[in-house]
């Protein structure tokens, strides 16, 4: 059973267009939400934690919400330089991490 | 936060040989751990690293193929042993300074088996 699930797998956006991915999870517990960019052939880069359920974190044209079942990466008026995939994973009481598979972004100037 | 330091960047190697990647975080952590990950797929952990004692292994994966030492709370080793095409992937460094916290990555090991 899967624990976490993106969408959509792939989005493309014209330069200013804003738009939101989507990560729900089913883990029980739940200890906390993370939200990375990766770049190709680089590994994840931390952007935000989310802890508990109506918390929002920003950075820049990115905006993380937290609700008891799902998360959202909002983007603001994107830029090219934002194109990149985007993965949320979440932590349970076990400490375990899981990764959903990814939201990759294509930022068209 | 932790900056994690991963070598080689990438490497081709016959099959049937092995090779080992080196994980260096520049600060002490907590828990280490290695994943891999196969082109255009999301992370799949392969073990945690634990210090002074045997690494904890994810269903699929086992010592004999992906040894991992963890000698001290800054440094960790992966192996991967008898290399085929399969094992073909980029693997990935991993650190976490405490319980419930946020991962950091290594830049990752282009792996390509020939």
């Amino acid at each position: 059973e899967d624990q976490v699930t993106q969408s959509p797998e792939a989005l493309r956006l014209q330069e200013g267009e804003s738009s939101s991915l989507n990560c729900s999870y089913t883990v029980s517990g739940l200890r906390g939400l993370f939200w990375y960019r990766q770049d190709p052939g680089k590994g994840p880069e931390f952007l935000f934690t989310l802890y508990s359920a109506g918390e929002e974190k920003e950075k820049e044209r990115l905006k993380a919400t937290l609700t008891k079942k799902e998360s959202f990466l909002h983007i603001t008026a994107p830029k090219p330089e934002d194109s990149a995939t985007y993965l949320c994973a979440v932590t349970d009481n076990f400490n375990k991490f899981y990764f959903g598979s990814g939201t990759k972004l294509n930022v068209k100037p | 936060s932790a900056v994690i330091s991963q070598k080689p960047s990438r490497d081709i190697c016959q099959r049937g040989t092995s090779l080992t990647i080196q994980c260096q975080v520049d600060s002490q952590v907590t828990m280490m751990f290695w994943y891999r990950q196969q082109p255009g797929q999301s992370l799949t952990l392969i073990a945690t690293a634990n210090q002074g004692s045997e690494a904890t292994y994810e269903s699929g994966f086992v010592i004999d193929k992906f040894p991992i030492s963890r000698p001290n709370l800054t440094f960790s080793t992966l192996t991967v042993s008898n290399m085929s095409p399969e094992d073909s992937s980029i693997y990935l460094c991993s650190a976490r300074t405490g319980l419930h916290t946020e991962a950091f990555f290594g830049q990752g090991t282009r792996l390509t088996v020939v």
